[in-house]
């Protein structure tokens, strides 16, 4: 199993919800990666956790909300978002936190409305 | 300042025709170099990375790289291109110090038959 798997593929959300996205790996990666891409940009880095303990944060508003319950899992907690926060938020991992290869999910298309 | 640069923000080549896409990084010692392919709406695929050695670096689908030290660049080339390779290449760079993982600007394919 090589794959990063991300859901949902597709989410429209208001300003005043709170919802979730989720990403899982089973390849044994210790590293997990958060992206936003908004379109015809590269990924921008949000978060890195390593070993389930966060290693990076990219000075992300508090609005989104990170969690690594396990080594397999990495979900993202969004609450009270902005039109602007309309992207392709990508999950990725990678065997170390070298990135050595990072292996991309393909990514929930987020729409706030 | 750290950057990697691809200069060239859309190209458009035909069908079996030859093609190569510019990447440069602006970096003190010689970074970790990939590639990445991106389809509308998808994740990102590792094409090929530089770490040492041959400076000729053989990828997935049919895609090689070069590293040039003096010229600080790692172009993608393809003899020939296929239809399905319409996409967003991503040249990336990691430096090799702390978790300093940087995308370049992105270049757009367009095949045309």
């Amino acid at each position: 199993d090589t794959e990063v798997t991300q859901t949902p593929k597709h989410l429209v959300m208001g300003m005043t919800n709170k919802k979730s996205l989720k990403c899982e790996q089973h390849m044994g990666h210790r590293a997990m990666y958060w992206y936003k891409q908004k379109a015809k940009k590269p990924p921008e880095l949000m978060f890195v956790y390593s070993y389930e303990k966060l290693s990076i944060n990219e000075s992300v508003p508090s609005r989104f909300s990170p969690e690594c319950p396990n080594s397999s899992l990495l979900n993202l907690h969004l609450h009270a978002l902005q039109p602007e926060d309309s992207a392709l938020y990508l999950c990725a991992s990678s065997q170390e936190l070298r990135n050595e290869k990072l292996f991309f999910g393909s990514g929930t298309q987020l729409s706030v409305l | 300042a750290q950057s990697v640069t691809q200069p060239d923000i859309h190209i458009t080549v035909s069908e079996g025709a030859s093609l190569e896409l510019r990447c440069n990084y602006s970096y003190g010692a010689t970074p970790y170099l990939f590639w990445y392919v991106q389809s509308p709406g998808q994740g990102l695929q590792l094409l090929l990375k530089y770490f040492s050695g041959d400076t000729l670096v053989q990828g997935i689908k049919g895609f090689e790289a070069e590293f040039k030290r003096s010229q600080s660049s790692f172009n993608l080339r393809k003899p020939s291109v296929h239809w399905s390779d319409a996409a967003e290449y991503f040249c990336a760079v990691d430096t090799n110090t702390g978790n300093q993982f940087y995308f370049g600007t992105g270049t757009s394919l367009t095949v045309i038959p």
